[in-house]
Parts: structure tokens; C-alpha cells; sequence
């Protein structure tokens, strides 16, 4: 059981928007730590996608974005591409239990 | 450039431990973490713990406390993982990750993982 609830997947065609969210409590998104997402392609190692709930390193289509709403999170990926099939993950910081980082169950994405 | 490298796989038997190493270069090694995440086949990232690669302090998930320990050779710019009394359910690609700093807890550098096998 993960502390940060995803969907376990969420699907779009091609060119369409779609979001994939990301619910904590009040010991992590709530308390107001950074929610991060990483998207792992088929096969591959993880690989940040966005930090500080809507930054993204260099390199990442502006097409992915993250918001931030009380105790949850989204990532959006607008303008779907084949290449955008993955497992995406998002990833914060929870006070309880002496402190740790904690990632979701993870969303597969499946561009049909 | 950044990079990190791991050592090769293992395969143990249950009860045994297993120590994988991540070499980093390409920056500074005392001015970020080393998270270790894991992955079994098929399944979602799991958060193992991190060391603050300058001071040394560590934390570890409560999952894997007692059972856990990471440290690191500055001089050799290397982490390690130390895991101990493995089961089946180890089984998993073991990642290395830096973090963005000592302080922020996101990961911006990956290993390639090392696969980890536990059976009789």
C-alpha cells in the first residue's frame, strides 16, 4: 500500500490531453512538501520529469506539467505522443513515521 | 558528465546479505545525496534510504530498518547499499540515484540498477 495513491492507468490517443493524479494526506503533498514525477519508459531506468511540483529539468517538453492542490497532485501531458507510453511515479516527502520519501503506486500510460 | 555506475549482479541464497556499490563522477560528491530505490519485476519504485553524502548522516525507511545500511567513501566517490537476512521477496533491480542536494529530497541522477536475486 503506497502512501501516495495513482491510478494504476490512464490512457489517451494520440494529440489528446491527459492527467494522471497523485493523492497524499496531510503528513506529505498536505504539509506541503514538493511532489516530484518521474516517467520510466518500458525497459529503462526512472527519469525526473518534473520537480518542485511544476518544474522541469532540461530537456522535458513543455507539453509536461505538474500542479499542486491541497493534498494531491496532477501531472498533465498535453499533445500525447507514442513515445509517452510509460509508468509515471510521483514522489514527496512524508513527516510521519520519523520522516522519509515516499513514492506513488505508479500510473501506466497507454497511448492507443 | 554526471554519471553513475553500479556494480554488477548478484544472485544469494535466503539469509545471506548483499552489498552493490554506485561510483559517481562528473561533480561533486559531497554536495549531494545517494538515494537507493528498488524495484521488483513488475512493480512500483520503493524508497530504501538515503545518505547525506557529505556529513554521512543517513535515514531509512521503516520497511527496511534494522536490515539496511548505506554508507560511503568519499575518497572513492562511492556509495554503497548493504542489505542483510535476504528473502525471495528481495528480489528486485536495485537504483542508486543522487539527489539534487544533500537537502532536497528528489533524485535527478540515475543508476543503471543492479539486479538482485534471492533464491535456494
Amino acid at each position: 500500500q503506497s502512501v501516495l495513491t495513482q491510478p494504476p492507468s490512464v490512457s489517451g490517443a494520440p494529440g489528446q490531453r491527459v492527467t494522471i493524479s497523485c493523492t497524499g494526506s496531510s503528513s506529505n503533498i498536505g504539509a506541503g512538501y514538493d511532489v516530484h514525477w518521474y516517467q520510466q519508459l518500458p525497459g529503462t531506468v526512472p527519469k525526473l520529469l518534473i520537480y518542485g511540483n511544476n518544474n522541469r529539468p532540461s530537456g522535458v517538453p513543455d507539453r509536461f506539467s505538474g500542479s499542486m492542490s491541497g493534498t494531491s497532485a496532477s501531472l498533465a501531458i498535453t499533445g500525447l505522443q507514442v513515445e509517452d507510453e510509460a509508468d509515471y511515479y510521483c514522489q514527496s516527502y512524508d513527516s510521519s513515521l520519523s520522516g522519509s520519501v515516499v513514492f506513488g503506486g505508479g500510473t501506466k500510460l497507454t497511448v492507443l | 558528465q554526471v554519471q553513475i555506475v553500479q556494480s554488477g549482479a548478484e544472485v544469494k541464497k535466503p539469509g545471506a546479505s548483499v552489498k552493490v556499490s554506485c561510483k559517481a563522477s562528473g561533480y561533486t560528491f559531497t554536495a549531494h545525496a545517494i538515494h537507493w530505490v528498488r524495484q521488483a519485476p513488475g512493480q512500483r519504485l520503493e524508497w530504501m534510504g538515503w545518505i547525506n553524502a557529505g556529513t554521512g548522516n543517513t535515514k531509512y525507511s521503516q520497511m527496511f530498518q534494522g536490515r539496511v545500511t548505506i554508507t560511503r567513501d568519499t575518497s572513492a566517490y562511492t556509495a554503497y547499499l548493504e542489505l542483510s537476512s535476504l528473502r525471495s521477496e528481495d528480489t528486485a533491480v536495485y537504483y542508486c540515484a543522487r539527489g539534487r542536494s544533500n537537502y532536497q529530497f528528489y533524485m535527478d541522477v540515475w543508476g543503471k540498477g543492479t539486479t538482485v536475486a534471492v533464491y535456494s
